[in-house]
């Protein structure tokens, strides 16, 4: 079974320029995540999404960052202007189980942003 | 509001020896907690879960961990370490309270075993 994928890996933008990122969760999980790592923290969920709905966004700073997930499947997360304090690991998860449910999250290898 | 704490940041083990992991939670509902391992520039990988029952979980790789409602733990155990355990390991908790409470992860501790 193929895992999460994300792309891609590694991005350096200078600030203020946009950087989109694009993850495909497992075949048939419903629910897809979208977290911020940053170095030496713990993951913290931007948005979540049920099938194509949001469930939780209230941690996605709404101003630069966007989130889209349009036909219940793959999934695009795009920063436009992008700031230093971006810098960071984003990773997407998916879930067989729904929003708030026991399923633990498959995460992918996450994709490293740089914004110098 | 929940929230999972791990209040070491770093662990040192002997190899062969015993280690344990903390994590502390806290939750208005009863909890669903999980372990994650991350090793170096990979994503988050699961390790174990605990839903209901036996307060005592087997995981991947011979790890466990241990639910105690009564002090809102539920702390990382492997009764002989490998130095290929070296890795950073989460703790995440989700309300059960709610059908749509988010998996909030703790901060990480970075377990170090030496040969």
């Amino acid at each position: 079974e193929a895992g999460v994928a994300q792309s891609p890996r590694y991005k350096i933008i200078e600030k203020r320029q946009s950087v989109a990122f694009w993850c495909n969760p497992i075949s048939g999980h419903a629910t897809l995540y979208w977290y911020q790592q940053i170095l030496g923290q713990g993951p913290k969920l931007l948005i979540q999404f049920q099938n194509n709905g949001v469930v939780d966004d209230s941690q996605l700073p709404k101003d630069r960052f966007s989130a889209e997930r349009l036909k219940g499947v793959d999934s695009t997360l795009k920063i436009q202007p992008a700031k230093l304090e971006d810098s960071a690991v984003y990773l997407c998860a998916s879930s067989f189980s729904g929003a708030g449910g026991a399923g633990e999250l498959f995460f992918g290898e996450g994709s490293r942003l740089t914004v110098l | 509001a929940q929230s999972v704490a791990q209040p070491e940041d770093q662990v040192n083990v002997a190899e062969g020896n015993p280690l344990t992991v903390k994590c502390t939670y806290s939750v208005s509902g009863n909890p669903y907690l999980f372990w994650y391992v991350q090793y170096p520039n990979r994503g988050l990988q699961f390790l174990l879960k605990y839903i209901t029952g036996d307060n005592l979980v087997k995981g991947s790789y011979g790890f466990e961990a241990e639910f105690n409602k009564s002090q809102t733990s539920f702390h990382l155990k492997k009764p002989s370490a490998l130095v290929s355990d070296s890795a950073l390991y989460f703790c995440a908790v989700r309300d059960k309270s709610s059908s749509a409470s988010k998996i909030i992860f703790g901060s990480g501790t970075r377990l170090s075993i030496r040969p």
